[in-house]
C-alpha cells in the first residue's frame, strides 16, 4: 500500500508557543489529505480536509484560526497549531487519498504514524 | 448525523478462537466501509468493503457488508496474540469522508 510519513513523531512544548506537523505521502500524491485528532481510548474524530491549492474544509467545532492547514503540494501537507494550550495535547493523525494511482479507492485512506503532541 | 457504531467495546479470548466483530452504520450518500487495526500508532489498512454479500478474506481475517441491514462484521480465526490490537471501523461517503467508530479493543490471551 500507499506510504504516508508525518513530522515530528512526538513533541513537547510550553503553553502559547505553536507547533507545526508535517505529513507527506511518500510515493503518490494527493489531492485531498485529512488531518484527525484522537485522545486517550477515544476513535478518531475528523478534524480538517486539506485540499491541495485551496482552502481546507474544517469540522463544525474546530477553529480555523487555532488549526492552520496549509496543502501546497501534492506530496505535502501541514497542520500548525497556534497558541498551543494543555487540552491541545492529544495524537494528531493525518492520512492521504490516492486518487488515481494503484492504491486509488474513492474512500481508502492510508494514515500517517501520528504524532504526540504534550503541551505543557 | 452520521455514526458508527461498533460492538463490543472490548473482548478478551485466548489463542486459537474465533472472533466476531459488528459495525453499524449510518453515513449520508454512504460510499464503502472500511476496516483498520489499530495497534500502537496509527491505523493499517484492513479492508474496503462496497458491495454487499461479498467476503473480502486476508489470511485468517475476513469480512463483509450489507447494505441492506447497513452492517459490517471482521472475523479473525484462530486468533494469535499478534491480532491484540484496537480493530476501527469506518464509514465513508460521497466526498471521501470517513466517519469512525469508537473501535473494539481485542485481547488474545496466551
Amino acid at each position: 500500500g500507499a506510504v504516508v510519513s508525518q513530522h515530528p513523531s512526538r513533541v513537547i512544548c510550553k503553553s502559547g508557543t505553536s507547533v507545526k506537523i508535517e505529513c507527506r505521502s511518500l510515493d503518490f500524491q494527493a489531492t485531498t489529505m485529512f488531518w484527525y485528532r484522537q485522545f486517550p481510548k477515544k476513535s478518531l474524530m475528523l478534524m480538517a480536509t486539506s485540499n491541495e491549492g485551496s482552502k481546507a474544509t474544517y469540522e463544525q467545532g474546530v477553529e480555523k484560526d487555532k488549526f492552520l492547514i496549509n496543502h501546497a503540494s501534492l506530496t505535502l501537507s501541514t497542520l500548525t497549531v497556534t497558541s498551543a494550550h494543555p487540552e491541545d495535547s492529544s495524537f494528531y493523525i493525518c492520512s492521504a487519498r490516492d486518487e488515481g494511482g494503484r492504491n486509488s479507492g474513492y474512500n481508502e485512506q492510508f494514515f500517517g504514524p501520528g504524532t504526540r503532541l504534550t503541551v505543557l | 448525523e452520521d455514526k458508527v457504531v461498533q460492538s463490543p467495546l472490548s473482548l478478551v479470548v485466548h489463542e486459537g478462537d474465533t472472533v466476531t466483530l459488528n459495525c453499524s452504520y449510518e453515513v449520508t450518500n454512504f460510499r464503502s466501509l472500511l476496516w483498520y487495526k489499530q495497534e500502537k500508532k496509527a491505523p493499517t489498512f484492513l479492508f474496503m468493503l462496497t458491495s454487499s454479500g461479498i467476503e473480502k478474506k486476508s489470511g485468517r481475517l475476513s469480512s463483509i457488508l450489507d447494505k441492506k441491514e447497513l452492517f459490517s462484521i471482521l472475523n479473525i480465526t484462530a486468533t494469535q496474540t499478534g491480532d491484540s490490537a484496537v480493530y476501527l471501523c469506518a464509514g465513508g461517503g460521497s466526498q471521501g469522508n470517513l466517519i469512525f467508530g469508537k473501535g473494539t479493543k481485542l485481547s488474545v490471551k496466551p
